[in-house]
């Protein structure tokens, strides 16, 4: 069965900490991308990579930075955690930039 | 996650009903539509897709309408059944900055009682 697996299902980080989450595809997609998702506000993109190395930012990519050194692997960093930068983090990948994307199970962090 | 549905606007039905879920999409030049299915605590989940240049396109015991004049998608779903209570996002694919990607609807939460 083809999945998107998120490394951590819940995280609690501290204000300041440098975080990582890890997400990773075994469908061979060329495209990955990173969401979080709050109440009332939906899925906001964070950012995405169409290729080994290459990323682009999304709607929201203040505050984080993404690592693709290896096709199956996307990986997010935060930097210096913050408090509102608790919420839910969704990796997904697809074929194609535009086309469907298969999510991972999402992480819920927490940063206190 | 289980505070996804905090916010949305619910629908709630019998199980055996017929459920309608709307979306209303932001660019009239969207090629491609998506609809997803969010359970608790999980990741969303592909249920079915239509391209512009069609107006519907039948699943098993989904149906989704697109309507492109007024930029309307709905989603049908048959004989609605508890284990479809979830959130429902729609997703469109919108081209900016040289990339296509998807962005999504807020979401409907579903509710199915028996």
């Amino acid at each position: 069965d083809v999945k998107v697996t998120q490394s951590s299902r819940y995280l609690v980080k501290r204000t300041g900490e440098k975080v990582f989450l890890e997400c990773v595809q075994d469908m061979d997609h060329e495209n990955m991308f990173w969401y979080r998702q709050d109440p009332g506000l939906g899925l906001r993109l964070i950012y995405f990579s169409y290729d080994v190395k290459m990323k682009e930012k999304g709607d929201i990519p203040e505050g984080y930075s993404v690592s693709r050194e290896k096709k199956e692997r996307f990986s997010l960093i935060l930097e210096s955690a913050s408090t509102n930068q608790t919420s839910m983090y969704l990796c997904a990948s697809s074929f194609s930039l535009g086309g469907g994307y298969t999510f991972g199970s999402g992480t819920r962090l927490t940063v206190v | 996650g289980e505070s996804v549905g905090l916010h949305l606007p619910t629908l709630s039905v019998q199980e055996g009903d017929n459920s309608i879920i709307n979306c209303a999409y932001s660019n009239s030049a969207s090629d491609y539509f998506i609809w997803y299915k969010q359970e608790s605590g999980k990741g969303p989940q592909f249920i079915i897709d239509i391209r512009s240049n069609m107006d519907k396109r039948q699943g098993q015991r989904v149906t989704v309408l697109l309507n492109k004049t007024v930029k309307h998608l709905s989603l049908q779903i048959a004989a609605t059944q508890p284990g479809d209570s979830a959130v429902y996002f729609c997703a469109e694919n919108i081209y900016a900055a040289g990339y296509s990607t998807l962005t999504f609807g807020k979401g409907t939460m579903l509710l199915v009682s028996p």
